[in-house]
């Protein structure tokens, strides 16, 4: 069936580096895509979107990037900050809104 | 604005027990959502109302129903539980079928033992 799934299920980067978070999807019908970011103990919270007539969107601090040729999404953030720990999902539209999510990736930055 | 809540936060319940989950948005938002998430896992829809009124089955229907109590209020029942729905529970809503972003309540932490 579609599905939507990520590469790394860990990512280790350095406080002020860059990060950058992969994605595979195989829904290429879905109309829009959307990262996620989900602290410890908290319900997921919106980070940006990108519609699939789109190459690139850039948010504060983080850059989204869709390559509809090899079916990859990516999430970039600048300057990675302690705060930016967390575990980040993408996620695809499918037909009324219903979202389809990733399996996640665990974001881990280093003082 | 309080954004969506949900209550309980956390629940145990024995095998065959029967329970509901509430959950509110006070955004008025027409579209409303349940998700599970087992450890590890990403999110995976139950159901969803993309309206008041209406109530459609996501993914993983079986073993749930849900009201759309009104536009505010959308509830989840779980009337036999299994040790298989042991997981997190999370309630979210959207504006509308026109925008794409889904607020999130904190969860409902669910134990069947």
């Amino acid at each position: 069936g579609e599905s939507v799934g990520l590469h790394l299920p860990t990512l280790s980067v350095q406080e002020g580096d860059n990060s950058i978070i992969n994605c595979a999807y195989s829904n290429s019908a879905s109309d829009y895509f959307i990262w996620y970011k989900q602290e410890s103990g908290k319900g997921p919270q919106f980070i940006i979107d990108i519609r699939s007539n789109m190459d690139k969107r850039q948010g504060q601090r983080v850059t989204v990037l869709l390559n509809k040729t090899v079916k990859h999404l990516s999430l970039q953030i600048a300057a990675t900050q302690p705060g930016d720990s967390a575990v980040y999902f993408c996620a695809e539209n499918n037909a009324g809104n219903m979202l389809t999510f990733g399996g996640g990736t665990r974001l881990m930055v280093k003082p | 604005n309080a954004g969506v809540t949900q209550t309980p936060k956390f629940q145990v319940l024995k095998t065959g027990q029967s329970m509901t989950l509430q959950c509110a948005q006070d955004m008025n938002h027409n579209s409303m959502y349940w998700y599970r998430q087992d450890p590890g896992m990403g999110l995976r829809l139950i159901y969803y109302s993309a309206s008041e009124g209406t109530t459609d089955k996501g993914e993983v229907p079986n073993g749930y129903n849900v009201s759309r109590l009104n536009k505010r209020e959308f509830s989840l029942r779980l009337e036999s539980a299994a040790p298989s729905q042991t997981s997190v529970y999370f309630c979210a809503s959207q504006e509308g079928l026109a925008t794409v972003e889904q607020f999130f309540g904190p969860g409902t932490r669910l134990t069947v033992l």
